[in-house]
């Protein structure tokens, strides 16, 4: 069965940075693009970062662009996000998410989540 | 950047027909998929390639996609089915994913 766990997640004061991991297992972890998604208390979802399986091509939403990083190990099985320059409203849970583009681009499967509280 | 828009909530009474719009810019060029969130939850893809069901998704699930807007229709509506519903679509000019703000699904 597809998991997907992600962890790091915590209590970070406005400026900090943080950096969080995925792990994942019961598919082939080199082919499948991933992606990590938040989602801030009470709100809706927000698409964070796309790395494609070679780590070629990464996106980033504009929200995030130039603080934020995505990268993956596929040695590890593992996604990450490198989170600096942190706001206040990068307070969210922060999923990582299993990109499909069979047949259309979309999220297949999702972990549970990881919470990112920024507050000083 | 490209935006999608859906009604913040819909209000349907147990077994009838729930209607959830998800609109943006010629939306029905693109592919629209949906996705169910139950609170302290993780979202469940319920709708793909705008009308598909994954496996295990009852088939009262339903959804079209034409002109500006896409639609999930859910027909005979369960207190199950109570739930946020968010719409995603992909912009191939930017490459990026869009959600929808979400519909918050209240069955009376």
């Amino acid at each position: 069965e597809v998991q997907l766990v992600e962890s790091g997640g915590g209590l970070a004061t406005p400026g900090g940075s943080l950096r969080l991991s995925c792990g994942a297992s019961g598919f082939t972890f080199t082919d499948h693009s991933l992606n990590w998604v938040r989602q801030a208390p009470g709100k809706g979802l927000e698409w964070v970062s796309s790395i494609s399986s070679g780590s070629d091509h990464i996106y980033y939403a504009d929200s995030v662009k130039g603080r934020f990083t995505v990268s993956r190990d596929n040695a590890k099985s593992s996604l990450y996000l490198q989170m600096n320059a942190l706001r206040v409203e990068d307070t969210a849970v922060y999923y990582c998410a299993r990109e499909t583009t069979m047949p259309t681009p979309l999220f297949d499967w999702w972990g549970q989540g990881t919470l990112v509280a920024v507050s000083s | 950047s490209y935006e999608l828009s859906q009604p913040s909530s819909v209000s349907v009474s147990s077994g009838q027909t729930a209607i959830i719009p998800c609109s943006g810019e010629t939306l029905g060029d693109k592919y629209v998929c949906w996705y169910q969130q139950k609170p302290g939850q993780s979202p469940v893809l319920v709708l793909y390639q705008d009308k598909k069901r994954p496996s295990g998704i009852p088939e009262r699930f339903s959804g079209s996609n034409s002109g500006n807007t896409a639609t999930l229709t859910i027909s005979g509506t369960q207190a199950m089915d109570e739930a946020d519903y968010y719409c995603l679509t992909w912009d191939s000019n930017t490459l990026h994913y869009v959600f929808g703000p979400g519909t918050k699904v209240t069955v009376l």
